[in-house]
């Protein structure tokens, strides 16, 4: 079975500065997908990075990196430059071995003008 | 607007009725996917669609749960007798058969009094 955790419920981050979310999975495929996820208030959930387990290299999409940690399965999701429209609940999601994407329970991110 | 379409929006009903929500994905998108989000908890798997076959079905899914996807495009989800447990926000999402993103609607809110 698959597992994600996202121990910060809740983060703040000032505008234009950088945020790091935290995210733990366990999994027991040896191929497997990493993804976060946005979903601002009353609106559809969008993917912000998505990663292939059997990359090294970390993904980078403009503003958004991650930290892909594979021995220690951790996934973590760095913000730069944060901006107000980058506020919203986050998940950290993972999917191996079947269709069915297993999310963590999110991280609520403020960004303070 | 080309993307997810969930309709209703919101619902809703008294325990022990029946209903029904539709998902009307992305024209070329031939992979559907039914999810479940509680408040405070992060979105959980119902159920997969390729095309008209229904090829997952998760544990969660109780026998009150039916979902169809007749012709290979719009689906339905169904529930009947409703409890106060089955309140939630039912998000449909879909993608191609390629390892693409997954593109989620706004969600279906289902109350139950």
């Amino acid at each position: 079975a698959q597992t994600v955790t996202q121990s910060q419920p809740e983060m703040s981050v000032q505008e234009a500065e950088t945020v790091t979310l935290s995210c733990t999975y366990d999994t027991s495929e040896s191929d497997y997908y990493l993804f976060w996820y946005k979903q601002p208030p009353s609106r559809q959930m969008i993917l912000v990075i998505r990663q292939e387990a059997y990359k090294q290299q970390n993904a980078t999409e403009n503003r958004f990196s991650v930290n892909f940690q594979k021995a220690a399965k951790s996934f973590s999701l760095k913000i730069s430059d944060s901006q107000l429209g980058d506020a919203a609940m986050y998940f950290c999601a993972s999917q191996g071995g079947s269709e069915k994407l297993v999310f963590g329970k999110g991280t609520k991110l403020t960004v303070n003008p | 607007d080309t993307g997810v379409s969930q309709n209703p929006r919101h619902k809703i009903t008294k325990r022990g009725q029946n209903v029904t929500f539709r998902c009307d994905p992305i024209s070329e998108h031939n992979r559907l996917y039914w999810y479940r989000q509680t408040l405070g908890q992060g979105p959980e798997f119902l159920t997969y669609f390729q095309n008209e076959a229904q090829l997952e079905k998760s544990r969660l899914l109780s026998d009150r749960f039916s979902a169809e996807r007749p012709k290979g495009s719009f689906s339905t989800l169904e529930i009947q007798r409703t409890e106060q447990g089955d309140s939630a926000m039912y998000l449909c999402a879909s993608r191609t058969d390629s390892a693409g993103e997954l593109f989620f609607g706004e969600g279906s809110r289902l109350t139950v009094l």
